[in-house]
Parts: C-alpha cells; sequence; structure tokens
C-alpha cells in the first residue's frame, strides 16, 4: 500500500497564479482532510470530508477549494495565490476502526510557496 | 471552538533522562486524542491513540495517558535517546474528520 500520496512536493507560484494540490490514498479510508503548517506551529484544518461528495470547512478554508468525486482522491484548489498561503501543506485520511478511534495518515507534504 | 496548548514548546535532556511532554484541551468532549512525531522537514508519524473511553496506551519506551475530565493528556517517555529528538503534537478529535493539534514539543536529547 502506498498510503496517503501528495503531489507535488514542492511548488514555487507567482501572486495571482492558481493551481491544485493533489491528494490520493488507497487504503479505502472514509475520510480525508487538509491541513497547513506555518514554521513554528501545528497543523491548522482547511477542509475535510466525510466520504465521496461530501465537503466541509475548517479553521482557514478562506482562498482554497476541495471536492471528492472519488473515495480516493481530495484535491485542494488554490483560487488566487497569495503570499499568505506560503506554507506546507498535509493531506489525512482516516477511518474509524471503533468508537471513539480515529486514526490519521498523513502524506509527506507539499511545500508551497508564493512571491 | 477546541483550543489545544502543549507545554513546553521546547525541551532538552541529556539521553537516558525520562521525560513527559504536556497537552491540554479546553473542551473535554472528545472522541480521541492522538499522539504524533514530526522530524524536520518530514510528514507526521503516529505514536499513540487513546479513545475517549481509555486512560492510557503504550508503545515500547512510550506511555500516553489521558484524562478528559481535567482536558490533559500525557506523553511519557523513558530513557530517552539521541532518536528521539523530534517535534511531538498533540491531536485532539472533537467531531467526525476534525482534528484540532497542538503548537508541538520540540525535543533534544544531547548524547
Amino acid at each position: 500500500n502506498a498510503g496517503v500520496t501528495q503531489t507535488p512536493k514542492f511548488q514555487v507560484l507567482k501572486t495571482g497564479q492558481s493551481m491544485t494540490l493533489q491528494c490520493a490514498q488507497d487504503m479505502n479510508h472514509e475520510y480525508m482532510s487538509w491541513y497547513r503548517q506555518d514554521p513554528g506551529m501545528g497543523l491548522r484544518l482547511i477542509h475535510y470530508s466525510v466520504g465521496a461528495g461530501i465537503t466541509d470547512q475548517g479553521e482557514v478554508p478562506n482562498g482554497y477549494n476541495v471536492s471528492r468525486s472519488t473515495t480516493e482522491d481530495f484535491p485542494l484548489r488554490l483560487l488566487s495565490a497569495a503570499p499568505s498561503q506560503t506554507s506546507v501543506y498535509f493531506c489525512a485520511s482516516s477511518y474509524y476502526p471503533g468508537p471513539g478511534a480515529n486514526v490519521l495518515t498523513f502524506g509527506a507534504g507539499s511545500r508551497l510557496t508564493v512571491l | 471552538k477546541q483550543e489545544v496548548t502543549q507545554i513546553p514548546a521546547a525541551l532538552s535532556v541529556p539521553e537516558g533522562e525520562n521525560l513527559v511532554l504536556n497537552c491540554s484541551f479546553t473542551d473535554s468532549a472528545i472522541y480521541n486524542l492522538q499522539w504524533f512525531r514530526q522530524d524536520p522537514g518530514k510528514g507526521l508519524t503516529s505514536l499513540l491513540l487513546i479513545q475517549s473511553s481509555q486512560r492510557e496506551q503504550t508503545s515500547g519506551r512510550l506511555n500516553a495517558s489521558l484524562d478528559k475530565s481535567s482536558g490533559r493528556s500525557t506523553l511519557y517517555i523513558a530513557a530517552s535517546q539521541p532518536g528521539d529528538s523530534a517535534t511531538y503534537l498533540c491531536a485532539v478529535d472533537t467531531n467526525a474528520g476534525k482534528s484540532t493539534f497542538g503548537d508541538g514539543t520540540t525535543l533534544t536529547v544531547k548524547p
């Protein structure tokens, strides 16, 4: 199993450009989510999905769009990149093997720089 | 809104010491709490998950405890080694698919 795969690993954008960060998981997990991590800080939730066709906003959703057409894929779209979106982005998937359990599995991250 | 705090922000210890990392959260209505390790420039590796009905979990030299009523969790690392140097993050799951992270504790274990 590949687990959670994120592409690209690195990306440099100019202000105003758009792009899509890809995330795919092969574990048949129901739940997928996107986080951003800024230097010296923890992870902040951008958007999440509890299943195909269902998405919702997290703590910091502005400037980002998501969709979930399949169980496996959960792309994150930056509509018009801003320097404030310079960050490391992590995709995660999770499952509930039993009551109260949500084991998060993370991708390796995508480092985005907006000039 | 759930808030998660980790203290201390950084910790430096000599090799062989036992140590405790702390995590506190404001909303006790949680599904579970998970501890992660993050090496510089890398992703997150899950260490331990404690379900809301549990009090502790153990894996090798690691022991995590959970006290929901007081909103606290601790990660105990026994006989620390230089390879334990990393940032340790706790995450609290209060709703399906939504986890709130602390800012982490950066641990340095000196040989």
